[in-house]
C-alpha cells in the first residue's frame, strides 16, 4: 500500500523552464493538497481540489498551475519556474472521516536556477 | 487573519519532558493538529484534538488545549533522541484547509 507517492523526488530546472511534480494517491480521497515549504514560513498551501475536474487557489498560486483528470493524480506545473519557487513541495490528501486530517507524500525538492 | 504561532526551538535532554507551544486565531477551528517531520520526509500526524475537548493523552504525548486564550502544546513524556524532530501545529481553516505554524525543531541531547 503505497498511499501517497511524489516524483521527481528531487529536481534540478533553469530559470524559465517549466517543470511538473507528480503526485499519485491509492486511497481514493476526494481531496487533495499542493503546499510549498520554506525555512520560517511553514507550510503554505498553493492549490487543492475537491474532487476530478475541481480546484481552487490556494494562498501562493501564482505561478502554479494544477489539474485532476483523474482521483488518484495531482500534478502540480510550474508555468515559467523562477528562483523564488525554489523549495520543497508537499502533495497532501484529506482522510474521508469527519476529522479533516492530511495525509502527506515524502516530497519534492526543487531546486531553480 | 489566520496565524498560527509556534517557538522556532527547543532543546531538552533525553529522558525529560518536552513541551512544545502553539498559539492560533480562529476561535471557530474545528480540529486542532501535530505533525511531526524527520528530516528529508513528509509530514506525519502524530495526534490531534477536538476543539471541545481540553485534553487529549496518547501514550507519551499529552495535548492540551485553552480555548480561551488559544493556545495548544504538545508535551512528550520521557523524551528520546527519535524524537528529535520539526513540530507543527494546525488549525482547520475553512474549505477543508489547514493553516500550519512555522514549525518548532526540537534537539534531544544525551
Amino acid at each position: 500500500d503505497a498511499g501517497i507517492t511524489q516524483s521527481p523526488r528531487y529536481k534540478i530546472t533553469e530559470t524559465g523552464r517549466q517543470v511538473t511534480l507528480m503526485c499519485h494517491q491509492t486511497w481514493s480521497h476526494s481531496y487533495m493538497f499542493w503546499y510549498r515549504q520554506d525555512l520560517g514560513h511553514g507550510l503554505r498551501l498553493i492549490y487543492y481540489s475537491a474532487a476530478a475536474d475541481i480546484t481552487d487557489k490556494g494562498e501562493v498560486s501564482d505561478g502554479y498551475v494544477v489539474s485532476r483528470s483523474k482521483t488518484e493524480n495531482f500534478p502540480l506545473t510550474l508555468e515559467s519556474a523562477t528562483r523564488s519557487q525554489t523549495s520543497v513541495y508537499f502533495c497532501a490528501t484529506r482522510g474521508e472521516g469527519g476529522t479533516y486530517e492530511q495525509y502527506f507524500g515524502p516530497g519534492t525538492r526543487l531546486t531553480v536556477t | 487573519g489566520e496565524d498560527v504561532e509556534q517557538s522556532l526551538f527547543l532543546s531538552v535532554r533525553e529522558g525529560d519532558s518536552s513541551v512544545i507551544n502553539c498559539t492560533y486565531t480562529d476561535s471557530s477551528s474545528t480540529y486542532l493538529y501535530w505533525y511531526k517531520q524527520e528530516p528529508g520526509a513528509g509530514l506525519q500526524l502524530l495526534t490531534y484534538i477536538f476543539s471541545n475537548m481540553d485534553m487529549k493523552q496518547d501514550q507519551r504525548l499529552t495535548v492540551l488545549l485553552n480555548k480561551k486564550d488559544k493556545h495548544l502544546s504538545l508535551r512528550i513524556a520521557d523524551t528520546q533522541t527519535g524524537d528529535s524532530a520539526i513540530y507543527f501545529c494546525a488549525e482547520t481553516g475553512g474549505y477543508n484547509k489547514l493553516i500550519f505554524g512555522a514549525g518548532t525543531r526540537l534537539a534531544v541531547h544525551p
